[in-house]
C-alpha cells in the first residue's frame, strides 16, 4: 500500500467551481509538500506544510497531522488550474519526499 | 529564484548504449534527488546524495549509478539503456528538513 494516497485520481470542474482534492499518509512527516505539474512541464512547488493552514493567490492548504491528512483547495478555478495536482511527504526518518500517484485536474470554460 | 537545470529536455537512445543525465542547481543545496516518473506509478526515487560523494540507494536503484563530484552537480548513469528504462526523469535538489524542495524541467528518455 501507497504510503500517499490521493484523491480522486482524476476531477473535472467548470470554470469558477470550487475544488478539493485531498492527502491521507500513513507515516510520520516532517513536511507535507503541494506541487503541480503542467502537461509536459516540470513540477512546481505549491506549498510546504507542517501545521495549519497556507493560502497563496486562490489557493489553500491545509493540513490535520493527527488525522494525517491534507486538503488543497482551488478557489474560483480558471482553465489555467489544469494540471496534475501532487502530494508529498518527507518521512520524520528520511532525506527524500514519498510522492503520491497525483490527481489530475481539468478545468473546461 | 532556484533553479534546477537538466541538460537535456528529450533523449533517444540506443539499448546497450550508456546514457548520462546531467543535473545542476545554483544554490547551494546539500542534497539531490533522481526521481523517474511512470504513468499509474507517480514519481518514484532512484538514489539521492546528501552530501558531495555520498550517495544512497532509492526505491528503484537497480540499473542505474549516480555520481556527486561537485556539490552542484547530480548525475545519472544508465550503464547499459533498455527499453524499460523510457520514462520521464526528474532531478529536484532541497536543503535539510525538507525545505526549498526545486525540481528541473525533466528529461524525456527514450530508450529503441
Amino acid at each position: 500500500k501507497n504510503e500517499v494516497e490521493q484523491s480522486p485520481q482524476n476531477l473535472t470542474a467548470q470554470e469558477g467551481e470550487f475544488i478539493t482534492i485531498n492527502c491521507s499518509y500513513s507515516v510520520g512527516i516532517s513536511a507535507l509538500h503541494w506541487l503541480q505539474q503542467h502537461p509536459g512541464g516540470g513540477i512546481v512547488s505549491l506549498f510546504m506544510l507542517s501545521s495549519g493552514k497556507k493560502k497563496h493567490g486562490r489557493l489553500i492548504a491545509t493540513i490535520n497531522i493527527q488525522e494525517k491528512h491534507s486538503s488543497l483547495h482551488i478557489t474560483a478555478s480558471h482553465p489555467r488550474d489544469s494540471a496534475v495536482y501532487i502530494c508529498a511527504v518527507r518521512r520524520d526518518s528520511g532525506y527524500a519526499l514519498n510522492f503520491g500517484k497525483g490527481t489530475s485536474l481539468l478545468v473546461t470554460p | 529564484d532556484v533553479k534546477v537545470t537538466q541538460s537535456s529536455r528529450y533523449l533517444v537512445k540506443r539499448t546497450g548504449e550508456k546514457v548520462f543525465l546531467e543535473c545542476v542547481q545554483d544554490m547551494d543545496h546539500e542534497n539531490m534527488f533522481w526521481y523517474r516518473q511512470d504513468p499509474g506509478l507517480g514519481l518514484r526515487l532512484i538514489y539521492f546524495s546528501y552530501d558531495v560523494k555520498m550517495k544512497e540507494k532509492g526505491d528503484i536503484p537497480e540499473g542505474y549509478s549516480v555520481s556527486r563530484e561537485k556539490k552542484e552537480r547530480f548525475s545519472l548513469i544508465l550503464e547499459s539503456a533498455s527499453t524499460n528504462q523510457t520514462s520521464m526523469y526528474l532531478c529536484a535538489s532541497g536543503e535539510w528538513g525538507g525545505y526549498g524542495y526545486t525540481f528541473g524541467s525533466g528529461t524525456r528518455l527514450t530508450v529503441v
